[in-house]
């Protein structure tokens, strides 16, 4: 089992919509989520950040996360094509602070 | 403000050889990570230097190493390259917390023949 695991999609999700991308983890000793996107062919680069239990919104995202049930999400609403990319969830463990990347779910807006 | 800087962006080799890569943080940031992309694995985590120690090392085999200079710069090795090695390794740089952003290069995208 991958200490992070999404699922790779693709998905795809009509302009307008929200997109809901999901995370679970395994290892309880995660404390520290984040949310990359990447654009095919570029470096990643960081969308979100979380920590606590609860919904953190930053304009059209809200990330979700919820340590009970060791799960993590990202909503997009009202999706744009520029929003279509991979997107990684990422976990930091808090005693060795190596950070964990899935391998990604790829999202595809269509127009 | 510099971003990362990665080089080369692409790399050529044949199985046995050794390849040396480099990284350049962005200005201030004292720690660097490096990870390997394959479509199949994703990103997998190598190393972490902060302040030229090794802070964390990813399950790589011992072909791989790293190191970090004073100026926070640091550069990948790996020796006796294999076919399964072709990859995007990427860099990144952040101050050190575990907490923070990464900031991340354009990558070595290293092909190995």
């Amino acid at each position: 089992q991958k200490e992070v695991e999404q699922n790779s999609g693709p998905l795809s999700v009509p302009e307008g919509a929200i997109a809901s991308l999901n995370c679970t983890y395994s290892d309880r000793g995660s404390q520290s989520f984040f949310w990359y996107r990447q654009y095919s062919g570029k470096s990643p680069e960081l969308i979100m950040s979380i920590y606590s239990n609860g919904d953190k919104e930053d304009g059209r995202f809200t990330a979700q996360l919820n340590k009970a049930s060791q799960y993590v999400s990202l909503l997009i609403r009202d999706s744009q094509p520029s929003d279509s990319a991979t997107y990684l969830c990422a976990a930091v463990n808090i005693l060795n602070e190596k950070l964990t990347f899935g391998t990604g779910t790829r999202l595809t807006i269509i127009p | 403000k510099a971003g990362v800087t990665q080089t080369p962006r692409y790399l050529i080799k044949t199985r046995g050889q050794q390849v040396t890569l480099s990284c350049s943080p962005i200005s201030g940031h004292r720690s660097v990570s490096w990870y390997q992309q394959t479509p199949g694995q994703g990103l997998q985590f190598l190393f972490e230097y902060f302040s030229e120690t090794q802070r964390n090392k990813g399950n790589f085999p011992g072909r791989f190493s790293g190191r970090q200079f004073s100026n926070s710069r640091s550069e990948m090795n790996v020796s006796t390259l294999e076919l399964g090695d072709s990859a995007l390794y990427l860099c990144a740089s952040s101050r050190g917390q575990s907490n923070e952003k990464l900031f991340f290069g354009s990558g070595t995208q290293l092909s190995v023949l």
